[in-house]
This record gives structure tokens, C-alpha cells and sequence, in this order.
């Protein structure tokens, strides 16, 4: 167990659906993660939140959206799913921007 | 449990010398292996892989030395330059699982 929790670990669900993946950072760590596992294209940067807030942004879709809540736990909500949407999603949590990083062990979403 | 581990938490190397950054891992199933480098707020983007058949994969400045019976991962980048000062993450798969390392802070010094 490397201390951030993600459940579930695996989902299936149908095109246009919605979905909420959740994520609980190791402990004392602000700061959390999401990214988008796929075969064509890689680790994708989704969203970072510090704290409860939003800290930085990358390829995340306006389907999707995220948020971190007082006990910094965090949810990833994906909206309007497509058959592309089916990927691993992780999250990270880390106490900096530099050191530290721990991932969890993913949820894998599949889109049918 | 950490599957992956990269020990170092920093590095500091003289541009134009070599880095050499480290990673250990557990499971012997793992079968790929791969580099990732993270700029701050940003995500990580895919340097290099090896597959578990091989010992060496090379791309330019960069090169990846997988020692299996040590089950210990290297990267090397040569010669090092300011640019590369970023983070660097080992990742393994088996099957359809990535375990991640934590990361090692390369800083280059011009």
C-alpha cells in the first residue's frame, strides 16, 4: 500500500454516463494529482489542487472535472463519457513540487 | 508497499557531465519499464522504455540500462544540460498495473 487510496479500482460503464473516481492522499500531503493513462498517448497531466484549491491545469476536458474537499481528499468526476475516455486514472499526492510523489495504484475506467 | 523505489529524492550534476538516476524495484513480473520527466505544474511526458527482454535501449542523450538480476533501473543522460532539470519518475507494468517511483529531483548547474 503505498498510503493514497483510489477507489474503485475498476469501472464499467456505457457512453454518456457519469462517473466519479475518488482519491485519498497520503497522509499530510496537500497537494494531489490526477492523470489519464492511455495506450496512444501516455501519462496526461489532468488537474492539480493544493489544499483544496486549484493549483494547475493541463489536458483535462470540460467533460470532466475535479475538486478537493476540507479533508483533502479528492474526487474526479467525469461526465458524457465517450468510448475514449477509457483509460487508467491515477492520482499523486505529494507534501511539494519537487520531491516525494506517491501514486496510487489507479482506477481503470471502461467506456462500452 | 513500494514496488518501485528511486532513493535519491535529488541529484545535482555539472552540465556536460553525466546524471545517472536510479531505480529499484521488487517484482520480478514487472515486464516494461519507463522514464517519465515532470517540469513543475506540469505533468509528466514519456522519455524512454525498455522492455524486460532487453538490458539497453538508447534515444539520443538518454539511455536506459535495466539489470534484472539486481532488478535495478538506470537512466543516463549525457552530456547533461540545464534544460533536463525537471523530475524524474520510473514506472514498471505488469499486466495492466503501473507502480510509479516517487520521483528524483535532477538539477542541473550550468
Amino acid at each position: 500500500d503505498s498510503g493514497v487510496t483510489q477507489t474503485p479500482k475498476h469501472l464499467i460503464t456505457a457512453t454518456g454516463q457519469r462517473v466519479t473516481l475518488r482519491c485519498s492522499p497520503r497522509s499530510g500531503d496537500l497537494s494531489v494529482y490526477w492523470y489519464q493513462q492511455s495506450l496512444d498517448q501516455g501519462l496526461q497531466f489532468l488537474i492539480q489542487y493544493y489544499n483544496g484549491e486549484e493549483r494547475a491545469k493541463g489536458n483535462i476536458l470540460e467533460r470532466f472535472s475535479a475538486q478537493q474537499f476540507p479533508d483533502l481528499h479528492s474526487e474526479l468526476n467525469l461526465s458524457s463519457l465517450e468510448l475514449g475516455d477509457s483509460a487508467l486514472y491515477f492520482c499523486a499526492s505529494t507534501t511539494g513540487d519537487n520531491y516525494g510523489y506517491t501514486f496510487g495504484s489507479g482506477t481503470r475506467l471502461t467506456v462500452v | 508497499d513500494q514496488q518501485v523505489k528511486q532513493n535519491s529524492p535529488s541529484l545535482s550534476v555539472q552540465e556536460g557531465r553525466i546524471s545517472i538516476l536510479n531505480c529499484d524495484y521488487t517484482n520480478s513480473m514487472f515486464d516494461y519499464f519507463l522514464w517519465y520527466k515532470k517540469y513543475p505544474a506540469e505533468g509528466p511526458t514519456f522519455l524512454i522504455s525498455i522492455s524486460s527482454i532487453k538490458d539497453k535501449n538508447e534515444d539520443g542523450r538518454f539511455t536506459v540500462f535495466l539489470n534484472k538480476s539486481a532488478k535495478h533501473l538506470s537512466l543516463h543522460i549525457v552530456p547533461s544540460q540545464p534544460g533536463d532539470s525537471a523530475v524524474y519518475f520510473c514506472a514498471a507494468i505488469t499486466g495492466n498495473q503501473f507502480y510509479f517511483g516517487t520521483g528524483t529531483s535532477l538539477t542541473v548547474i550550468p
